[in-house]
């Protein structure tokens, strides 16, 4: 596609229910990533993929979280048990290579996650 | 992990003056990187600048990676410059896995 897409553009969800994010990068791009953003603050690193592997997924605040990729391209970022924290923007960014090489990378618009 | 300060927090201008946004942090770094929120939450990157100076339009940027700070320089600012101006870097100890990203400026243009 042309940019980034990401599904849903908003979510409400109760506590406790599991929630699926997708995210479909730009084509070709071989490096993918997870950030979430709180209101009002910067950027938190979730998870890296480069092709359908993920390299580091350091970032992920707990095993509550998961995420997967297939085919070099759509992933999918699962909470599950959502918690009142978890509320946030789900931002998904791909680059053509990883970001070491300068390539520019491109967020989507993210997924509006709030938990009640 | 490396630390990214931003510095101001808030900036609000009237239409047409300049401005510096500063970027300082604790590690030397191998990508830097600028980008804008706009006011919708798109995030753009603006310049990829580990070292030295860009210009584009303007904007403009520069680093001294070897005193460990950016700034971004912002011309003529217009009301559509408003938003939240991000710093992000990556370690060198790093290989293409993650950005660290500044807390942000958020900067107000008035007509």
């Amino acid at each position: 596609g042309a940019g980034v897409s990401q599904s849903p553009s908003n979510k409400v969800t109760e506590k406790g229910k599991d929630v699926e994010l997708r995210c479909d990068p730009i084509s070709g791009h071989t490096a993918l990533y997870w950030y979430r953003q709180s209101l009002g603050q910067g950027l938190e690193f979730l998870i890296y993929f480069q092709g359908n592997s993920a390299p580091d997924k350091s970032g992920l605040p707990s095993d509550r979280f998961s995420a997967e990729r297939t085919g070099g391209s759509v992933s999918t970022l699962t909470i599950q048990r959502t918690q009142q924290e978890d509320s946030a923007v789900y931002l998904c960014a791909s680059s053509f290579m990883p970001q070491g090489s300068g390539n520019t990378i491109y967020f989507g618009e993210g997924s509006w996650l709030t938990v009640v | 992990g490396i630390q990214v300060e931003q510095s101001p927090p808030d900036l609000i201008l009237q239409e047409g003056a300049n401005s510096t946004l500063r970027c300082n942090f604790s590690d030397s770094v191998n990508n830097l990187q600028w980008f804008h929120q706009n006011p919708w939450g798109q995030l753009i990157n603006l310049f990829y600048i580990p070292s030295g100076t860009k210009q584009n339009g303007r904007l403009s940027a520069t680093t001294v990676a070897t005193e460990r700070y950016s700034l971004l320089y912002i011309s003529s600012s217009q009301t559509t410059d408003s938003g939240v101006y991000f710093c992000a870097v990556e370690r060198k100890e790093t290989s293409g896995s993650r950005l660290t990203f500044g807390e942000g400026t958020q900067l107000t243009v008035n007509p």
